[in-house]
């Protein structure tokens, strides 16, 4: 498989459910990231991994918690989320040049 | 801070037509510039990426310049189609791995 994957492709959960998304790149690219993008909105920069190391957190609330085992994989574990959460999650990687997407994760927080 | 903007945000053309996206920067220290296509609830595609000594990029019907010094790009749409219906998004690479996105220009291409 190539590019970016992103698992599972649509969540569903409420507000008190724990649960993890997913991303592989199999570019062979040193650094990744989370985007959210909600309706209306332009896309918003979440973490930033580079060699597995977090360089970037916009501010993001420590219900969204990022976990990069290897320059290979991101994770984004979630935890009692609100309702305004609900938006399509993005993961990209890069290296040295632009981004590759990976298709999202569909989020919908009840 | 880098900020990115993108006119018109909706565009409505009849098939055939040549159009022009366009996208500007405020700070001209960039490394690069990428524009994407993305599909309703779909991720990006990656469509061009110029280099900051570059002043265009070309592939197929799809043409983007770059004028770093004016903080300006523009993505041009030759003979559009109505596949081209999506939105495009610009975005600008500063040193380092931060990327700024613009927010969009909806373009939709009436049969």
């Amino acid at each position: 498989e190539t590019g970016v994957t992103q698992t599972p492709r649509h969540l569903v959960m409420g507000m008190t459910n724990k649960k993890s998304l997913k991303c592989e790149q199999h570019l062979g690219h040193n650094a990744m990231y989370w985007y959210k993008q909600s309706a209306k909105k332009p896309l918003e920069l979440m973490f930033v991994y580079n060699f597995k190391e977090q360089t970037e957190n916009n501010s993001v609330p420590s219900r969204f918690s990022p976990e990069c085992p290897n320059s290979s994989h991101l994770f984004l574990h979630l935890h009692t989320l609100q309702p305004e959460d609900s938006a399509l999650y993005l993961c990209a990687s890069s290296q040295g040049g632009g981004q590759f997407f990976g298709p999202g994760t569909r989020l919908t927080v009840l | 801070k880098q900020e990115v903007t993108q006119i018109p945000a909706a565009l409505s053309v009849p098939e055939g037509e040549n159009l022009v996206l366009n996208c500007s920067f405020t700070d001209s220290a960039i490394y690069n510039l990428q524009w994407f296509r993305q599909d309703p609830g779909k991720g990006l595609t990656s469509l061009l990426l110029i280099q900051s000594s570059q002043r265009e990029q070309t592939s197929g019907r799809l043409n983007a310049s770059l004028d770093k010094s004016s903080g300006r790009s523009t993505l041009y749409i030759a003979a559009s189609q109505p596949g081209d219906s999506a939105t495009y998004l610009c975005a600008v690479r500063n040193t380092g791995n931060q990327f700024y996105f613009g927010t969009g220009t909806s373009l939709t291409v009436i049969p």
